[in-house]
């Protein structure tokens, strides 16, 4: 089956400094991928989307990368501030017709004043 | 505020028994879809509704079922509850549930099955 999985389960960064989030997928297939933002107590929240023919897209303080060769996503979040210490997962969606998202197992990101 | 509607945030019960998860979509999605997460699994798909007729099943037990109404509202009901089946489990919604679609989660129901 799918696997999504993070190289990294903690990051703490310093307020102000970029953070980068990354993910590792197995399906070569899926063609889009989403980051979620989860805080406390809370659901998933979408941040940003990238589909497979994209290689970055950016929004607001966030910038995704999508490297299909080496099967990777990252999350890039500039100037961190502590309103976006939350765990940030990665998802796919494989090429079935449907909507079903295969989610990484997370990364807490702490902002540290 | 997603849109997303779940009730109720805590539920408490005993192994053995059997609980109803309940989920209003978002005003206008048509689609609803069923999520668990748990310590050990991370996020995992369970089901997908669309306008009432399931549209796609995940990791979801046989003890378990769902279903979505007429008005679009869902239920995920979980039967001969065992320990490990204590969980938050999440709701989301989609405008038509197809692909490429952001989905919108509710807060969760956080099952403690003691």
């Amino acid at each position: 089956g799918e696997s999504v999985g993070l190289h990294l389960p903690t990051l703490s960064v310093q307020e102000g400094d970029n953070s980068i989030i990354n993910c590792a997928y197995s399906n070569s297939a899926s063609d889009y991928f989403i980051w979620y933002k989860q805080e406390s107590g809370k659901g998933p929240q979408f941040i940003i989307d990238i589909r497979s023919n994209m290689d970055k897209r950016q929004g607001q303080r966030v910038t995704v990368l999508l490297n299909k060769t080496v099967k990777h996503l990252s999350l890039q979040i500039a100037a961190t501030q502590p309103g976006d210490s939350a765990v940030y997962f990665c998802a796919e969606e494989p090429q079935t017709g449907a909507n079903n998202l295969f989610f990484g197992t997370g990364t807490r990101l702490t902002v540290i004043p | 505020d997603s849109g997303v509607t779940q009730t109720p945030k805590h539920l408490i019960t005993a192994t053995g028994q059997r609980v109803t998860l309940r989920c209003s979509p978002r005003s206008g999605d048509l689609s609803v879809y069923w999520y668990q997460q748990s310590l050990d699994q991370g996020l995992q798909f369970l089901i997908q509704y669309y306008n009432g007729e399931e549209r796609a099943k995940g990791n979801i037990l046989e003890r378990f079922s769902a279903q979505q109404f007429p008005d679009l509202h869902s239920e995920l009901n979980l039967s001969s509850l065992e320990l490990g089946d204590s969980a938050l489990y999440f709701c989301a919604s989609s405008f038509r549930g197809g692909p490429d679609e952001k989905l919108f989660f509710g807060s969760g129901t956080q099952l403690s099955v003691l």
